[in-house]
């Protein structure tokens, strides 16, 4: 059973859509990772969120870490071709183990 | 700028063999751990290590031992491969692996076991 669960698992848009991915769990963290990997290559870091209720922009993408710091969302703006890849969102607790979800596949059409 | 540097890139075994994937970071990062992925199930825990000297069991540590000697390296043996261990291993580090600090991953090792 994944402490964090994502949704949707696969998402295809065409170029200039938006987009969002959710991260969600019953458990509290005290602090939210998102990552994008591209095939081949290991998992790097977007951001990473601290504070209940936290926005952070990174150009066209908007991380929120939810109120009770138990989930988040990454929007995506106007997709890009390069957005393409696997979005893993992880949570962070006080004990050296950080959590990952599954992943959702994005796939953004020229 | 290494960063994490994992070896080998691809590997195969047969069912009983042993081997060690490496792992070794240039940050002076305290943390380091290995993760195995898996298609559908993210990435899991297997071992981490908070500095040298320390190790700790994660999620998945059956079949694995670690060891870190030095703040650099960060390696993990596969005592007795079996089919079960087909996947591909991630090393990462981080500056203390509490929380705020995101981690930074190696490029990953794939092993297959035949």
């Amino acid at each position: 059973t994944q402490l964090l669960e994502q949704s949707p698992q696969f998402l295809s848009i065409q170029e200039g859509e938006n987009l969002t991915v959710y991260c969600n769990s019953s458990s509290v963290f005290s602090s939210l990772q998102w990552y994008r990997q591209e095939p081949g290559e290991g998992p790097v870091l977007l951001v990473t969120v601290v504070t209940g209720g936290e926005v952070k922009k990174l150009k066209r993408l908007t991380f929120q870490f939810g109120d009770a710091r138990k989930d988040s969302s990454l929007h995506i703006t106007a997709a890009q071709p390069g957005d393409t890849g696997l979005y893993l969102c992880a949570g962070a607790k006080r004990d050296y183990k950080l959590s990952f979800g599954a992943g959702t596949t994005v796939t953004v059409r020229a | 700028n290494a960063g994490v540097t994992q070896t080998p890139k691809f590997q195969v075994l047969k069912t009983g063999q042993s081997m060690t994937l490496q792992c070794a970071q240039d940050m002076n990062h305290e943390y380091m751990s290995w993760y195995r992925q898996d298609p559908g199930m993210g990435l899991r825990l297997i071992h981490y290590s908070v500095g040298a000297g320390i190790t700790d069991q994660g999620e998945v540590p059956n079949g694995y031992n670690v060891s870190r000697s030095t703040t650099e390296d960060f390696p993990l043996r596969l005592l007795s491969a079996a089919p079960s261990q087909t996947s591909v291993y991630f090393c990462a580090s981080s500056r203390d692996g509490r929380s705020n600090y995101g981690y930074t991953f190696g490029s990953g090792t794939r092993l297959t076991v035949v």
